[in-house]
């Protein structure tokens, strides 16, 4: 296994455009993170799947932001309506029950 | 919600001197308690874990971490301070979905 894979890496985009993020988990990890990372902060945690349920989302994520993880494998990031604000690392992390989270090398997404 | 805080934003500490950065939680439930570390342009990386068993464990780089249930805290702990071991911090918990720390800025001066 290769671990976490991110696809783009790199995504600039114009305001107001929609983008998709995919992520592709280890094979084995039955959960599925998301998160969020502007420099020199923490990354900020955006959804959490447990197989292919989606089981928090955080309140700080407006309605244009979705996920989803179809058949509990790979995961989609989607933001509609991209605003500058919107700017930032996207991270994907994947774990079993008993181990630690393995990152993937992140989407950084650019909204001119 | 679990949370954690890391009350620190920078340490310093002189090369060869032993560093403290420091992790406090809130939890329902048992928490499984992590350490990662963050270089310039790179991702996060895993130094160590608790989940059950000792409370003090030790991982990668010759870094370890003591459980403290009382006080709710989680520490990373290093003897000896390397000055490659500049780089951010970030502690986080878990058992449902896992939440970071807002990160500790750890600077090795020669």
């Amino acid at each position: 296994d290769t671990g976490v894979s991110q696809d783009p890496r790199h995504k600039i985009t114009k305001r107001g455009q929609n983008v998709t993020f995919r992520c592709d988990p280890i094979s084995e990890h039955n959960r599925l993170y998301w998160y969020r990372q502007t420099l020199g902060q923490g990354p900020e945690f955006l959804t959490y799947f447990q197989n292919e349920a989606q089981l928090e989302k955080s309140r700080l994520l407006s309605d244009r932001f979705s996920a989803e993880r179809p058949k509990g494998s790979f995961s989609t990031l989607e933001i509609q309506r991209t605003e500058q604000g919107d700017s930032a690392m996207y991270l994907c992390a994947s774990s079993s029950d008993m181990t630690e989270a393995f990152f993937g090398q992140g989407t950084r997404l650019t909204v001119v | 919600a679990q949370s954690v805080a890391q009350p620190e934003d920078q340490v310093n500490v002189a090369e060869g001197n032993p560093l403290t950065v420091k992790c406090t939680y809130s939890v329902s439930g048992n928490p499984y308690l992590f350490w990662y570390v963050q270089y310039p342009n790179r991702g996060l990386q895993f130094l160590l874990k608790y989940i059950t068993g000792d409370n003090l464990v030790k991982g990668s780089y010759g870094f370890e971490a003591e459980f403290n249930k009382s006080q709710t805290s989680f520490h990373l702990k290093k003897p000896s301070a390397l000055v490659s071991d500049s780089a951010l911090y970030f502690c986080a918990v878990r058992p449902y979905d896992m939440r970071f720390g807002a990160g500790t800025r750890l600077t090795v001066k020669p």
